[in-house]
């Protein structure tokens, strides 16, 4: 049981290129969700999934495309990555249950930096 | 909307007992969460309070007042191991999925 894995850990691009964020889950999860977190601040929502086939805007979804094609992945991608992109960003899931308890599984992160 | 407020620091020596405070504005909601990030690592879920009082997990105690739009995290016999920054998080009452809503967090240093 991995848990939520991300792929890759680092990557360094330059303004203007694109690419994709992977995402994978094997906890048969519904919800899954892409964060991106910035010095000294928490963890704001890009994108989130409630199911396959299905995904929604976050707080901050400007530059950013996700798909969810199969239950366990979830991609973000950047067409034209901008310096202000710099970041880390995690995926995670959560089980469905808004009224009992709720906790999300983090993945490791991939640290972004945009040049 | 939302908004989340932590203190940004606190210090604390080992063995002894620290309280983290959280207060919010929001619409409503159906929990606050607790969550624990040791620097460069993902975030890793330590409690939820869904109704008001006191849940307790170990060395670790949360605590919710919606009446007074406040919450807590306790955290007892400090280890060094503790030392890490933790995150108050809200499941806003809407429709849609469990989108969690982070405050900025309290990096927590524990001494000898």
């Amino acid at each position: 049981n991995a848990g939520v894995t991300q792929t890759p850990k680092f990557r360094v691009l330059k303004t203007g290129q694109s690419m994709t964020l992977l995402c994978a889950q094997d906890m048969n999860h519904e919800y899954m969700y892409w964060y991106r977190q910035d010095p000294g601040m928490g963890l704001r929502l890009i994108h989130y999934s409630v199911g396959e086939g299905t995904t929604a805007k976050g707080e901050v979804p400007d530059g950013y495309n996700v798909s969810r094609l199969k239950k366990q992945n979830f991609l973000l991608g950047l067409e034209s990555a901008a310096p202000s992109q710099t970041s880390v960003y995690f995926c995670a899931s959560s089980y469905r249950g808004a009224s009992g308890r709720v906790g999300g599984f983090f993945g490791p992160g991939t640290r972004l930096t945009v040049l | 909307g939302q908004s989340l407020e932590q203190p940004s620091e606190v210090t604390a020596v080992e063995g002894a007992i620290v309280q983290i405070n959280c207060t919010y504005q929001t619409s409503g909601f159906y929990g606050l969460s607790w969550y624990q990030q040791h620097d460069g690592g993902a975030p890793t879920f330590l409690s939820y309070n869904g109704l008001d009082g006191l849940e307790e997990t170990g060395r670790f105690s949360s605590f919710l007042s919606r009446s007074d739009s406040y919450g807590y995290l306790l955290l007892q016999e400090l280890q060094m191991k503790d030392s890490a920054s933790y995150f108050c998080a809200v499941l806003p009452r809407r429709t849609g999925a469990n989108n969690l809503f982070f405050g900025t967090g309290t990096r927590l240093t524990v001494i000898p």
